[in-house]
């Protein structure tokens, strides 16, 4: 198993440019999330989706969309980066039961 | 939601037990204490979680206090490769979703 990957690993955009990311995870898993982080600190949930179809607001989801395109894959998109949008993006997933997430390696995007 | 308080950073010698705390004292009754860490720039990782009991896997001892308002991660013996941000996270419980806040974390440094 793959668990979750992540693509791409970096990202250069110039301000007003935009952008998917992409995730998928192979662990047949309900819940899927994204996150930034932003140096020197902790994760910020972006938005996430409890089951397929369904995607709702975290903490910070102000500039972002998402789609749950089906129960592996969910995307992140950024219609018109700013530089404040630069930072590392993980995706991850959760099952039912002991529900700890799984993380995906991140994506570095910079804004420039 | 309940908070978590954590020290910043701490250091620990190679081959020595790392025991590093955490606060929780507002945690309600039905929700559980996980445990994350973070190796520099990659994605988190799950190690452990508990209710009330003290809980052991192959990574690290978990011990709650009776009164639930703290809790302990205990590595038994740290090597090098245990230098990360180590992150003490109440769940949230919710009916549709397993939503996590990470904190600051405690950045652990392990010495030769």
């Amino acid at each position: 198993n793959a668990g979750v990957t992540q693509t791409p690993k970096f990202q250069v955009l110039k301000t007003g440019q935009s952008m998917t990311l992409q995730c998928a995870q192979d662990m047949n898993h309900n819940s899927m999330y994204w996150y930034r982080q932003d140096p020197g600190m902790g994760l910020r949930l972006i938005y996430y989706s409890a089951s397929e179809g369904t995607t709702d607001k975290g903490e910070v989801p102000n500039g972002y969309n998402v789609s749950r395109l089906n129960k592996r894959e969910f995307s992140l998109r950024l219609e018109s980066a700013a530089p404040s949008q630069t930072s590392v993006y993980f995706c991850a997933s959760s099952g039912t039961g002991r529900n700890e997430q799984f993380f995906g390696p991140g994506t570095r995007l910079t804004v420039l | 939601d309940a908070k978590t308080t954590q020290p910043p950073s701490m250091d620990c010698a190679e081959g020595r037990a790392a025991n590093l705390p955490c606060n929780h004292s507002t945690i309600s009754g039905n929700e559980y204490v996980y445990w994350y860490r973070q190796i520099h720039s990659q994605g988190p990782q799950y190690i452990i979680h508990g209710l009330k009991n003290n809980e052991t896997n192959e990574m690290a001892s978990l011990i709650i206090t009776e009164d639930r308002k703290s809790s302990t991660l205990i590595l038994p013996h740290a090597t090098l490769r245990d230098t990360a941000v180590y992150y003490c996270i109440v769940r949230v419980p919710s009916t549709s979703y397993d939503k996590v806040i990470f904190g600051p974390g405690t950045s652990l440094s392990v010495i030769p």
